[in-house]
């Protein structure tokens, strides 16, 4: 059975300050993809990542893939309040979901 | 808005009660997926249909049951329910042809409460 880890589950921090989470495996995946969900709402999509070692950005959020196209990070920089949320990866088949990380940005 | 309409968006129950939740997708798109998220389950898939027919099944109960109609909106029943049921249920559809690097689109949920 195919399972995504995803760590840290919590996460808070000041503005400002860099942070890194991660999507972990030990199944190939052909992609992954990156969804933020805010509270009340579905998830939205982020990005998705097919290439292993691909590195895609989005203003402030760097998301890689990695080379054996097993784990994936997102890195955020100078994290802002209005990136709280619920970061979760998903596998190529969309059945797989990480349990994700829910990140608090202090003020 | 994803385009994606779920109903209700909160019910309140009781146990062994039956409750059927209402998606419709977004206009063309023939994919539509059911989730469960608790708390500390995260999301987890119940089924997938793709025009009508189901393409694949996870870790749904037997109490639970799904399909999809001909216009495309789906509806999950849920019957027998028991207190663990409560959960968030969420509905996703994805545009067609965009095959695995699509796009899923989720609704804003149905919150289930069985008390």
């Amino acid at each position: 059975t195919q399972l995504l880890e995803q760590s840290p589950q919590f996460l808070s921090i000041q503005e400002g300050e860099n942070l890194t989470v991660y999507c972990n495996s030990s199944s190939v995946f052909s992609s992954l993809q990156w969804y933020r969900q805010e509270p009340g709402e579905g998830p939205v999509l982020l990005v998705t990542v097919v290439t292993g070692g691909e590195v895609k950005k989005l203003k402030r959020l760097t998301f890689q893939f990695g080379d054996a196209r097993k784990d994936s990070s997102l890195h955020i920089t100078a994290a802002q309040p209005g990136d709280t949320g619920l970061y979760l990866c998903a596998g190529d088949d969309k059945i797989i979901f990480g349990k994700g990380t829910r990140l608090h940005i202090l003020p | 808005d994803s385009g994606v309409t779920q109903t209700p968006k909160h019910l309140i129950t009781a146990t062994g009660q039956r409750v059927t939740l209402r998606c419709s997708p977004r206009s063309g798109d023939l994919s539509v997926y059911w989730y469960q998220q608790s708390l500390d389950q995260g999301l987890q898939f119940l089924i997938h249909y793709y025009n009508g027919e189901e393409r694949a099944k996870g870790n749904i109960l037997e109490r639970f049951s799904a399909q999809q109609f001909p216009d495309l909106h789906s509806e999950l029943n849920l019957s027998s329910l028991e207190l663990g049921d409560s959960a968030l249920y969420f509905c996703a559809s994805r545009p067609a042809g965009t095959g695995n690097t699509g796009e899923l689109f989720f609704g804003e949920g149905s919150r289930l409460t069985v008390l």
